[in-house]
């Protein structure tokens, strides 16, 4: 059974730009998360995405948006990119809900900001 | 609102000894409490987690983790140490029903010693 996928797995953007990312769940999952992980600040939620509707929000700026596709294919985006969005971000899907049946966390995409 | 820290940002055991990773939560509602694992370069695999019943739960890799309600801690345990367990772990917490996102840890990075 396939994982879940993220691409692209690198990525160099330059400051100002905007970029968007892409998360496939494993087939049947519908709940799709988002964390971004950087030395400083850890592993920090952003959002969370159940049948095409945000379901939880983290406390980021609204530079960092998302949205779920009815396939269940998740996209975020971040716009007027800064250094400091330079980041490992990590999809995580679940069948329904996180405390049933846990994540299944994707490889991650490497976000470089320059 | 939930949060858990992780005492010891490094720990090092000799192959074949105990591996002891200490966790300890705040939480306004009952917790729910995961143990993850991450190997460079990589996503977070799932090594455990507690819901609701039985305190002590075992996970993969030889891995288990205790509940203690009053003392607040999820330590994470295995008994003989292997050089495939050197990576980085991460305790998390959520506060379920509508809460569905995870709350990190800072992490351990454990090492094997040959």
């Amino acid at each position: 059974k396939a994982g879940v996928t993220q691409t692209p797995r690198y990525l160099i953007k330059t400051r100002g730009q905007q970029v968007t990312l892409s998360c496939s769940p494993i087939s049947g999952h519908r709940s799709v998360s988002w964390y971004q992980q950087t030395p400083g600040q850890g592993l920090q939620f952003l959002f969370e995405y159940f049948s095409e509707t945000q379901r939880n929000k983290g406390n980021f700026p609204g530079r960092f948006s998302g949205r779920q596709f009815s396939n269940s294919r998740s996209e975020m985006n971040v716009s007027t990119l800064e250094l400091g969005d330079s980041a490992l971000y990590l999809c995580a899907s679940s069948l329904d809900s996180l405390t049933n049946y846990g994540y299944t966390f994707g490889s991650g995409t490497r976000l470089t900001v320059v | 609102a939930q949060s858990v820290t992780q005492l010891g940002s490094h720990v090092s055991v000799s192959e074949g000894a105990l591996v002891l990773l200490r966790c300890n939560y705040s939480s306004s509602v009952p917790p729910y409490l995961f143990w993850y694992v991450q190997y460079p370069n990589q996503g977070l695999q799932l090594l455990l987690k507690y819901t609701t019943g039985a305190t002590l739960v075992k996970g993969i890799n030889g891995f288990e983790a205790e509940f203690k309600k009053s003392e607040t801690s999820f330590h994470l345990t295995k008994p003989s140490a292997h050089m495939s367990d050197a990576a980085e772990y991460f305790c998390a917490v959520s506060g379920g029903g509508l809460d569905e996102k995870l709350t990190f840890g800072t992490g351990t990075r454990l090492t094997i010693i040959p």
